[in-house]
């Protein structure tokens, strides 16, 4: 089955303590992206990654690093949590132009995180 | 910058009313034009989209008309069911074409 893997699902944790929010998909897509939902806010984009090693910035990056050492792993890596980081968090990726799939993402499952 | 306005929810209705979600957007460059949908306790999932002017997108008895002349894209449905409660996401793609800029959703609520 074709999909966006994300976890762990659920996280709570405390400020300081690093973690790290795998997402993985089994569709060969070279656009990973990840975002964060909070109320009001909608969905922000924090960063993206148009191909292994190669990432960079969305709209909200700062307190959030990310890697891209495979085409299908897009792991997103809170050094230093801080509470203002809880949220709901979604990966996603996004098909070739040549297969007419231009924009369209499939999301993961979201994961929320809670920081104390 | 690009952006998505959406009309700002709850919206509540009944079952097998009509429903409207205005979607405006920023006119930048030939935009594609996208409806999200969010169950609950679940990611988004692609509703429909259209490509260029006058496409209307349309799935599980949604539709929506890309209209350049208003630069909107609002999301109807003729009657709504339970089970289409849910939160909807407007967004439009962006240079790159991989860049998505997404509204702040609406969440629907129908009543039986």
């Amino acid at each position: 089955e074709a999909q966006v893997t994300q976890n762990p699902r659920y996280l709570i944790t405390v400020t300081g303590k690093k973690l790290t929010v795998t997402c993985s998909q089994n569709m060969n897509h070279e656009y990973m992206s990840w975002y964060r939902q909070d109320p009001g806010l909608g969905l922000r984009q924090i960063y993206y990654s148009m191909n292994v090693e190669v990432t960079d910035k969305g709209d909200v990056p700062e307190g959030y690093k990310v890697s891209r050492k495979e085409k299908r792993n897009f792991p997103l890596i809170l050094e230093s949590p801080s509470p203002n980081q809880t949220s709901l968090y979604f990966c996603a990726s996004s098909p070739p132009t040549s297969g007419g799939g231009r924009n369209e993402q499939f999301f993961g499952p979201g994961t929320r995180l809670t920081v104390l | 910058g690009n952006s998505v306005t959406q009309m700002e929810g709850p919206v509540t209705l009944s079952e097998e009313a009509f429903l409207t979600i205005n979607c405006t957007y920023t006119a930048t460059g030939y935009p594609s034009l996208f409806w999200y949908v969010q169950y609950p306790g679940e990611g988004l999932q692609l509703l429909l989209k259209a490509t260029k002017a006058d496409d209307k997108g349309s799935n599980k008895g949604f539709e929506a008309t890309y209209r350049k002349e208003t630069t909107s894209f609002h999301l109807e449905k003729g009657s709504v069911q339970v089970s289409d409660s849910a939160v909807y996401f407007c967004a439009r793609g962006g240079r790159g074409y991989q860049k998505v800029t997404f509204g702040t959703g609406t969440k629907l609520q129908v009543i039986p």
